[in-house]
C-alpha cells in the first residue's frame, strides 16, 4: 500500500536555524508531491509542489523542496526560519492515476523568538 | 473571488443527532474531498467525488455520508452511527488541492 512517511513530529528551532523536515513515499511509479503549511487557527496552504521536470522546486515564503527519485524522497528546506514558520507542515503524495493524496502525519514545527 | 468555502466554522452536535457541514466551490473543478483531521493523526479522506452524481467511500467513510447533485456543492453529513465525530473536518477540491477553512464539529 502506498504510504507517506514524514521523520519528524515535532521540531524546535530558534530563529535564523536552518530547517529541513524529511518526507519519504513508498511508491514506484510517477508521483506528484506537495507540501502544506497549517499555521496556528488557519486552514491548510499549498506551499509547494513538484510534477515533473527540475527537481528543485521553490515555493512560497522561501521554502524549496528537492525531489530525489533514487531514494522516494521529497525534504522541505528553508535556510533561515522566522519566528513566524510556527506551523504544523505536512507532505503529500499522489501516485499513479489516482487523484487521491495520500498523507504524512504532520510535523509540528515551533520556531523561537 | 475564487475559492471553496465551508459552512459553519464551528458546530455543536448533540448525541444522536446528525449534522451537516456544507462545501462550496467556485474554481469549476471536478474533484473534491472531506478529510477529518485529528490531532497527531495528520488528514484521514472521508469521502471523494470525483464527478457530479458519483462519489466514492475514503478510509474512515463509516458514520458518514454525501451527495454531489451539483458540481459546486460537496456536503457532509455526520450521522449518529458517527462514534466519535469531534474533529476538524476540511473540503478541498482539485487534484493539485485547494482547501477550505474547515469546520469544527463538537459533540456536546
Amino acid at each position: 500500500a502506498q504510504s507517506v512517511s514524514q521523520h519528524n513530529h515535532h521540531v524546535i528551532l530558534s530563529e535564523a536555524a536552518s530547517l529541513e523536515l524529511g518526507c519519504n513515499y513508498s511508491y514506484g511509479g510517477t508521483v506528484n508531491l506537495f507540501w502544506y503549511v497549517q499555521y496556528p487557527g488557519q486552514h491548510l496552504q499549498l506551499l509547494l509542489k513538484y510534477f515533473s521536470g527540475d527537481p528543485l522546486v521553490k515555493g512560497i515564503k522561501g521554502f524549496e523542496a528537492e525531489f530525489i527519485k533514487s531514494k522516494f524522497s521529497f525534504n522541505l528546506r528553508k535556510p533561515s526560519v522566522q519566528w513566524s514558520d510556527t506551523a504544523e507542515y505536512f507532505c503529500a503524495v499522489n501516485a499513479g492515476n489516482n487523484r487521491k493524496l495520500i498523507w504524512g502525519l504532520g510535523t509540528s514545527l515551533a520556531v523561537n523568538p | 473571488d475564487g475559492g471553496i468555502t465551508q459552512s459553519p466554522k464551528y458546530l455543536f452536535r448533540k448525541e444522536g443527532q446528525n449534522v451537516t457541514l456544507s462545501c462550496e466551490q467556485n474554481l469549476n473543478h471536478d474533484a473534491m474531498y472531506w478529510y477529518r483531521q485529528d490531532p497527531g493523526q495528520g488528514l484521514r479522506l472521508i469521502y471523494y467525488s470525483q464527478i457530479v452524481n458519483d462519489f466514492q467511500k475514503g478510509d474512515i467513510a463509516e458514520g458518514y455520508s454525501v451527495s454531489r447533485e451539483k458540481k459546486e456543492s460537496f456536503p457532509l453529513t455526520v450521522t449518529s452511527a458517527q462514534k466519535n465525530p469531534t474533529a476538524f473536518y476540511l473540503c478541498a477540491t482539485g487534484g493539485g488541492y485547494t482547501f477550505g477553512s474547515g469546520t469544527r464539529l463538537t459533540v456536546v
